[in-house]
């Protein structure tokens, strides 16, 4: 069975400081990574996503992820947070075969300080 | 295009009731996914419809159940609600055609059950 881990419930970060967020998997075929942001009383808007080549995806709003196959991980990056970045993510893994259902990690708050 | 859009944002109900919740799809897309939100199990995934057809479910009591119309809304309804079922639900759309694929959600419906 799939299943997404993402370690750091909570995290306080500068801002203006780089912003790393972990996210393992567990899943015996080709996993499809996906990372989403949700804001206070919010849907989940997706940051980025990987399906296949480029290990390292870019995606909205200066994020990027690096998928590592040998470590089963998909973190998350940004170089230097804004205030706005304060928000709830969460990384998710599908299957070729998932039919509409992604599994999610319990998520990381993530919170930003002047 | 319009984005997801679910009806109403905020409901409450009683114990025993039966709520019916609605989500439109972005245009042109025929899959539509619904979840659970809560702050206790995170983000678990309901059912999945396309063209009409359940093509997946996850792992919830018959209460719950959904369908999806020729035009691809879809609503999901909860009969006899219990204290448990209070939750955000969030539906999301897809293109449909692939197995997985990125998925954009609406902004959510936040059952209150009392």
């Amino acid at each position: 069975a799939q299943s997404v881990t993402q370690p750091d419930i909570h995290i306080t970060v500068s801002e203006g400081a780089s912003l790393e967020l972990r996210c393992n998997y567990s899943y015996g075929a080709t996993p499809y990574l996906f990372w989403y942001v949700q804001s206070p009383g919010q849907g989940l808007q997706l940051l980025l996503k990987y399906f296949s080549g480029d290990t390292l995806v870019q995606g909205i709003k200066g994020f990027e992820a690096e998928f590592k196959r040998s470590q089963s991980s998909f973190n998350l990056r940004k170089p230097s947070v804004h205030w706005s970045d304060a928000a709830e993510y969460f990384c998710a893994v599908g299957a070729i075969d998932s039919w509409g259902k992604l599994q999610f990690g319990a998520g990381t708050q993530v919170v930003v300080t002047p | 295009k319009a984005g997801v859009t679910q009806t109403p944002r905020y409901l409450i109900k009683t114990r025993g009731q039966q709520v019916t919740l609605s989500c439109s799809p972005i245009s042109g897309h025929r899959s539509v996914s619904w979840y659970q939100q809560t702050p206790g199990q995170g983000l678990q995934f309901l059912f999945e419809y396309f063209s009409e057809t359940q093509r997946n479910k996850g792992n919830f009591p018959g209460r719950f159940s959904g369908r999806q119309f020729s035009n691809s809304r879809s609503e999901m309804n909860v009969s006899t609600l219990e204290l448990g079922d209070s939750a955000l639900y969030l539906c999301a759309s897809s293109p449909g055609d692939r197995g997985v694929d990125e998925q954009y959600f609406g902004p959510g419906t936040r059952l209150t059950v009392t």
